[in-house]
């Protein structure tokens, strides 16, 4: 099974409100990474976060991070119509050299 | 543009045919990936290169045979394929050290007929 599952699977949003979406993963990890893939093109890393942070930012992003509960937030604040993209949580391991990915949320953010 | 290129971007291929997809990147990494995306499944890895060499095959079907001739080059051969095969292949590629950021191309959309 995956490593990680995101929460929910989509989501729709009017243009100004903020998105927020999960990660559950299963087993250590060495850092979590959030990714963004618009329509069939590649993914974009957008943050990082390591095992020993709870919390970090990046302009609009906020990622928190809870490894007692296994699982990780991704916040977008005052979202725009180009945020419109799946967001992918991705986990690697303590071993390093892999990264595990979970099946996406998709974003709709209406104009 | 993430300095990791894909050609095709896109190849239609009947199930005896040869073809390859090829994965270049600029960066100086020393790691790079191939990754299968099929429709409404998570990302799965199918190879890992490190340095050259293979470090990881996620029990990928014989029919993916991937190279890696310089830390700069992947290709991924492909023969006999089927239908169930066609989807999304990303290459990526990252440093190989303790912070694993990977940087994607842009993937070449393969339709087996």
């Amino acid at each position: 099974s995956q490593q990680g599952e995101e929460d929910p699977q989509a989501l729709s949003i009017q243009e100004g409100e903020n998105a927020t979406m999960n990660c559950s993963y299963k087993t250590s990890i060495n850092n979590l990474q959030w990714y963004r893939q618009n329509s069939g093109r590649g993914l974009v890393h957008l943050i990082l976060i390591r095992s020993n942070e709870r919390e970090k930012h990046s302009g609009r992003l906020r990622v928190t991070l809870d490894t007692s509960k296994k699982s990780s937030s991704l916040l977008i604040t005052a979202s725009r119509a180009a945020d419109t993209a799946s967001y992918f949580c991705a986990t690697e391991s303590p071993a390093g050299n892999k990264l595990t990915f979970g099946g996406g949320t998709r974003v709709l953010v209406k104009p | 543009e993430t300095g990791v290129t894909q050609t095709p971007r896109h190849l239609v291929m009947g199930m005896t045919n040869k073809k390859s997809l090829k994965c270049e990147q600029h960066l100086g990494h020393n790691a790079m990936y191939w990754y299968k995306q099929s429709a409404k499944k998570p990302l799965e890895l199918m190879f890992v290169y490190s340095l050259e060499e293979r470090v990881e095959n996620n029990s990928v079907p014989s029919r993916f045979s991937p190279e890696c001739p310089n830390s700069s080059h992947l290709f991924l051969h492909l023969h006999t394929l089927q239908p169930e095969d066609s989807a999304l292949y990303l290459c990526a590629s990252s440093q190989d050290d303790s912070r694993l950021e990977a940087f994607f191309g842009q993937g070449t959309r393969l339709t087996v007929v």
